[in-house]
């Protein structure tokens, strides 16, 4: 069966550090990749995406994700967290058929002063 | 453009009651969805549509009835409510199915059955 998985379901980190969230899948064949935030009360923003090509996403508010075959990951980065940056992260998977999205749990950050 | 409208915010129904979450956009999209988030579980798939008069079944559908009979508008309709289906409701759209467009999620319902 098509899966996410998110390993953390919490991360703490401090502002000014780096985050990394990781995301793994499980598909016959590379599926569409995706990352989502919600922030507080709040719906789903889309982060960034991945379909096919160049391994390395950059997304907005300075996230990146890289896709790796080898380790059927798809893991979240950001160099720098601000406080901002405290939300909950979805990682998301869609297969070649389309029109499902499979969510991973969830991971949610918390920012220290 | 409002983008993804959901009403009610919030709703407490009784173990029995029916009730429709309305979901409406106005971006001309022809996919629409339906989801719930439960904590750790992140959102599941409950119906989706992708187009006006086309639906179909998501991961979650049992206990929950949608139609679609116009471009805007996607109701998902409780028809008894039972505990197990308090949860977050989350309406989304596209320009299409398939991954090439980006989903809008709408702000949320939060439903709890008691």
């Amino acid at each position: 069966a098509q899966s996410v998985t998110q390993p953390d379901i919490h991360i703490t980190v401090s502002e000014g550090a780096s985050l990394e969230l990781r995301c793994n899948y499980s598909y016959g064949a590379t599926p569409y990749l995706f990352w989502y935030v919600q922030s507080p009360g709040q719906g789903l923003q889309l982060l960034l995406k991945y379909f096919s090509g160049d391994t390395l996403v950059q997304g907005i508010k300075g996230f990146e994700a890289e896709f790796k075959r080898s380790q059927s990951s798809f893991n979240l980065r950001k160099p720098s967290v601000h406080w901002s940056d405290a939300a909950e992260y979805f990682c998301a998977g869609e297969g070649a058929a389309g029109n499902k999205l499979t969510f991973g749990g969830g991971t949610r950050v918390l920012v220290k002063p | 453009n409002a983008g993804v409208t959901q009403t009610p915010k919030f709703q407490v129904l009784k173990t029995g009651q029916s009730m429709t979450l309305q979901c409406a956009q106005d971006m001309n999209h022809e996919y629409m969805s339906w989801y719930r988030q439960d904590p750790g579980m992140g959102l599941r798939l409950i119906h989706y549509s992708v187009g006006a008069g086309i639906t179909d079944q998501g991961e979650v559908p049992n206990g929950y009835n949608v139609s679609r009979s116009t471009t805007e508008d996607f109701p998902l309709r409780l028809l008894s409510a039972a505990p197990s289906q308090t949860s977050v409701y989350f309406c989304a759209s596209s320009m299409t199915g398939g991954a090439t467009y980006e989903q809008y999620f709408g702000p949320g319902t939060r439903l709890t059955v008691t």
